[in-house]
């Protein structure tokens, strides 16, 4: 499985826009992208997840550039409950044996 | 409401006291798969299962046994608990084969003393 890196932390202002980079430049061609977010220690949660073209949901945003080498997870407007960690995962598509998380990047969203 | 399962939520036990944690979905899902926390380590995978009777190890197997003998339901099994067992412990579970989100239950958090 490709390896992913993340910044370890991130702030952002209530109500913009928080972007979370993903860099996994070893990524192959039947690898998606997923990102999940866990909350305290509470049990992950999905987020969104995608192959080559950007993808929306009613949660984020999904960019991955052309080359598939890194993507961005975008939250629109975040509010205070968006704080979290968020993982950036990439896993071939053929099974879900194995979710691969590292450590991803403590996001904390500032009144 | 489509959800994952797990009991208990919190456990406190002594080494070598044989302890079941239950994890059940109601969303008829194939795959299934227990994951522990610890800190600094992230989550890593103890045992997977992708379907009723077929199970298989993950990173981290030794000291644990899952069974599956329903669709629905994914024990994980620790006979003989060491303090190094103690951890948090996630189950989680998905369709197979494809590129499906996987749903996590809330934890349980075991302690070994």
């Amino acid at each position: 499985d490709a390896k992913t890196t993340q910044p370890p932390s991130m702030d952002c202002a209530e109500g913009r826009a928080a972007n979370l980079p993903c860099n996994h430049s070893t990524i192959s061609g039947n690898e998606y992208v997923y990102w999940y977010r866990q909350i305290h220690s509470q049990g992950p949660q999905y987020i969104i997840h995608g192959l080559k073209n950007n993808e929306t949901n009613e949660m984020a945003s999904l960019i991955i550039t052309e080359d598939r080498k890194s993507s961005t997870l975008i939250l629109p407007h975040a509010t205070l409950r968006d704080t979290a960690v968020y993982y950036c995962i990439v896993s071939p598509n053929f099974g879900n044996e194995k979710l691969t998380f590292g450590t991803g990047t403590r996001l904390t969203i500032i009144p | 409401e489509a959800q994952v399962t797990q009991n208990p939520r919190y456990l406190i036990t002594v080494t070598g006291k044989k302890l079941t944690v239950t994890c059940s979905q109601n969303m008829n899902h194939e795959y299934m798969s227990w994951y522990r926390q610890d800190p600094g380590l992230g989550l890593r995978q103890i045992y997977y299962s992708m379907n009723v009777e077929v199970t298989d190890k993950g990173d981290v197997p030794e000291g644990y046994k899952v069974s599956r003998k329903e669709k629905r339901n994914f024990p994980l099994i620790l006979e003989s608990p060491s303090p190094n067992q103690t951890s948090l412990y996630f189950c989680a579970s998905s369709f197979s084969r494809g590129p499906y989100e996987q749903y996590f239950g809330p934890g349980t958090r075991l302690t070994v003393t």
